[in-house]
């Protein structure tokens, strides 16, 4: 039971470059949620998705897209990264509505140079 | 939208002292969970208050949730160095959590 897993754990980008964090949770759970932390901002929130099939914006959706692949699986997507994109990211899931626990995954670390 | 102001942004302590992180929301909130993130680590639930009024227990540390459910903390009594790392509230007002900046603790052997 490994929980909610995310690659990379680092990755360095140029301005201008895609790529795709990939998280993937094997608890069942309902709800995925997309973090950046940034030093002293706590924990934003890009996107999430409800159940499988649905995304929905957060607080800090702009230049990020999502996908919703199955129950399992939730991936964040940077079309093209910016400096300002530099950040920690955390996916992180939870069964069902408010009442329950998020649980994390490790993080990747992005640099966009 | 729902905002989650946490203080302080950090705090020094010497091992053995007191330590308090405090949460206020600028709305009602249906519940509240507070996390623990050690340096270089994830967040790690800790704790959810969902009454009125309630005060719980883990060992060293109390959580309290105000009576109007729009505050909370966190108390740990003689801090120890294991106890290093920040610490989050999270305030559920609608299905979208918020989370407070954070307050990092340092403790000083």
């Amino acid at each position: 039971n490994a929980g909610v897993t995310q690659t990379p754990k680092f990755q360095v980008l140029k301005t201008g470059q895609s790529m795709t964090l990939q998280c993937a949770q094997d608890m069942n759970h309902n709800s995925m949620y997309w973090y950046r932390q940034d030093p002293g901002m706590g924990l934003r929130l890009i996107y999430y998705s409800a159940s499988e099939g649905t995304t929905d914006k957060g607080e800090v959706p702009n230049g990020y897209n999502v996908s919703r692949l199955n129950k399992r699986e939730f991936s964040l997507r940077l079309e093209s990264a910016a400096p300002s994109q530099t950040s920690v990211y955390f996916c992180a899931s939870r069964a069902g509505d408010s009442y329950n626990e998020q649980f994390f995954g490790p993080g990747t670390r992005l640099t966009v140079l | 939208g729902q905002q989650v102001m946490q203080i302080p942004q950090y705090q020094h302590v010497q091992e053995g002292e007191d330590f308090t992180t405090y949460c206020n929301s600028s709305t009602t909130l249906s519940n509240i969970q507070w996390y623990k993130q050690r340096p270089g680590g994830h967040p790690v639930f800790l704790i959810q208050l969902v009454k009125s009024g309630e005060v719980k227990k883990q060992k060293r540390l109390t959580f309290q949730f105000g009576e109007a459910k729009k505050n909370s903390s966190l108390h740990i009594t003689a801090t120890q160095t294991t106890d290093v790392g920040t610490y989050f509230c999270a305030g559920q007002g609608s299905y979208i959590p918020t989370f407070g900046r954070g307050t990092s603790l340092i403790v000083h052997p």
